[in-house]
């Protein structure tokens, strides 16, 4: 299986604090997605970044991408209570074959 | 629009039942999916359509058959489930050439008796 492995696996911070996730994964890819899920709902697309990409910003999230470690991070600073949901990466391997591969997720709790 | 829309929200069916989920998106996206996903688990890739064609089967089970009538359209029709396929069953759809996100739909609950 290509399945990334995130950690921490769960993660509970006070409101207001940076929480930072990795995501590590096993083959080359072309672009690595975040996507956040609140409890038992549907996936929302965070942040796309590409092979070729080191740094992505948007808004109140960083993403970084190591590909020489087959690594990537999200950052969520000045964390918020709805921020609180499990946090997903997804490695797409193969333009063109519309496939995605989710790591194995984070679950985020903002304490308020 | 961008929303994808997922019926029923909640789906109790026995094992001899035939039951169908339905997905539909007006984003004018091209490639749709199907994951299946357990509690504390990811999203499982089940099946992709591109252009209304079927290009990926995960090794799905036949009690599980995709049907794709339309650009717009996305069904997944249920025969004789077994209790370990309960769980969340998620439709996704996108842009075919990437690298473009998925937009995903709620999920249906789905509970096999």
């Amino acid at each position: 299986s290509q399945q990334g492995e995130e950690d921490p696996q769960a993660l509970s911070i006070q409101e207001g604090e940076n929480a930072t996730m990795n995501c590590s994964y096993k083959t080359s890819i072309n672009n690595l997605q975040w996507y956040r899920q609140n409890s038992g709902r549907g996936l929302v697309h965070l942040i796309l970044i590409r092979s070729n990409e080191r740094e992505k910003h948007s808004g109140r999230l960083r993403v970084t991408l190591d590909t020489s470690k087959k690594s990537s991070s999200l950052l969520i600073t000045a964390s918020r209570a709805a921020d609180t949901a499990s946090y997903f990466c997804a490695t797409e391997a193969n333009f063109g074959n519309e496939k995605l591969t989710f790591g194995t997720g984070t679950r985020l709790t903002i304490i308020p | 629009d961008t929303e994808v829309t997922q019926t029923p929200k909640h789906l109790v069916m026995g094992m001899t039942n035939k039951k169908s989920l339905k997905c539909e998106q007006h984003m004018g996206h091209r490639a749709m999916y199907w994951y299946k996903q357990k509690a504390k688990k990811p999203p499982e890739l089940m099946f992709v359509y591109s252009y209304e064609k079927l290009s990926i089967n995960e090794s799905v089970p036949s009690r599980f058959s995709p049907e794709c009538p339309n650009s717009s359209l996305l069904n997944l029709h249920l025969h004789a489930l077994q209790p370990e396929d309960s769980a969340l069953y998620l439709c996704a759809s996108s842009q075919v050439y990437g690298p473009y996100e998925q937009y995903f739909g709620p999920g249906t609950r789905l509970t096999v008796t």
